[in-house]
């Protein structure tokens, strides 16, 4: 199985800030890794798929880049409704892997 | 509007079965490949299993080979999960998701809690 080290697992910023989390893939996926918000009690949503593909209706503040092994997801301005977990998902083979979450808190 | 809606959970014993199903509306459910994830309280995604569009090739993670199976019913427009020799680590919240690579669409999610 693929394993997902997803960094850091919390993490503290302002509105406004600009934040980076980082996933590392323990083999190579070919960029078949997507990114995940999640609010409590709520599902999942999908922000980017294709490592660096923004999901429709997603804010453009949000990036994703990366290849092989190396995946990050950036947030160039943090707004209020951004706060919340963050999750990053290897789909390149069964059994799809997650990484254990990046919760994004305000300071 | 796509839309994805579990039922079927609840409190069970250990060792007992639970049959959980989700309603897809909104598109064509038989085009689509379609996943179960859960979350245990307080911890991270778990993807379970996924079904290929006819139902011909279904995927597990190990730790519910032998005991879940996924099924589904295009005429009815719906994804089952039937779950057999319960433990408490199976304790979740369980989320049916349209797979188009990734999961694009979630449901609400339906909560299972496994406890004497």
């Amino acid at each position: 199985d693929i394993q997902m080290t997803q960094s850091p697992s919390s993490l503290s910023a302002s509105v406004g800030d600009r934040v980076t989390i980082t996933c590392r893939a323990s083999q190579g996926i070919s960029n078949s890794l997507a990114w995940y918000q999640q609010k409590p009690g709520k599902a999942p949503k999908l922000l980017h798929y294709a490592a660096s593909r923004l999901e429709s209706g997603v804010p453009s503040r949000f990036s994703g880049s990366g290849s092989g092994t190396g995946y990050t997801l950036t947030i160039s301005s943090l707004q209020p409704e951004d706060f919340a977990t963050y999750y990053c998902q290897q789909y390149n083979s069964i059994p799809y892997t997650f990484g254990q979450g990046t919760k994004l808190e305000i300071k | 509007e796509v839309q994805l809606v579990e039922s079927g959970g609840g409190l069970v014993q250990p060792g007992g079965s639970l049959r959980l199903s989700c309603a897809a509306s909104g598109f064509t459910f038989s085009s689509y490949r379609m996943s179960w994830v859960r979350q245990a309280p307080g911890k991270g995604l778990e993807w379970v299993a996924n079904i290929k569009q006819d139902g011909s090739e279904k995927t597990y993670v190990d730790s519910v080979k032998g005991r879940f199976t996924i099924s589904r019913d295009n005429a009815k427009n719906s994804l089952y999960l039937q779950m057999n020799s319960l433990r408490d680590e199976d304790t979740a919240v369980y989320y049916c998701a349209r797979d188009a690579l990734p999961h694009d669409c979630w449901g609400q999610g339906t909560l299972v809690t496994v406890s004497s």
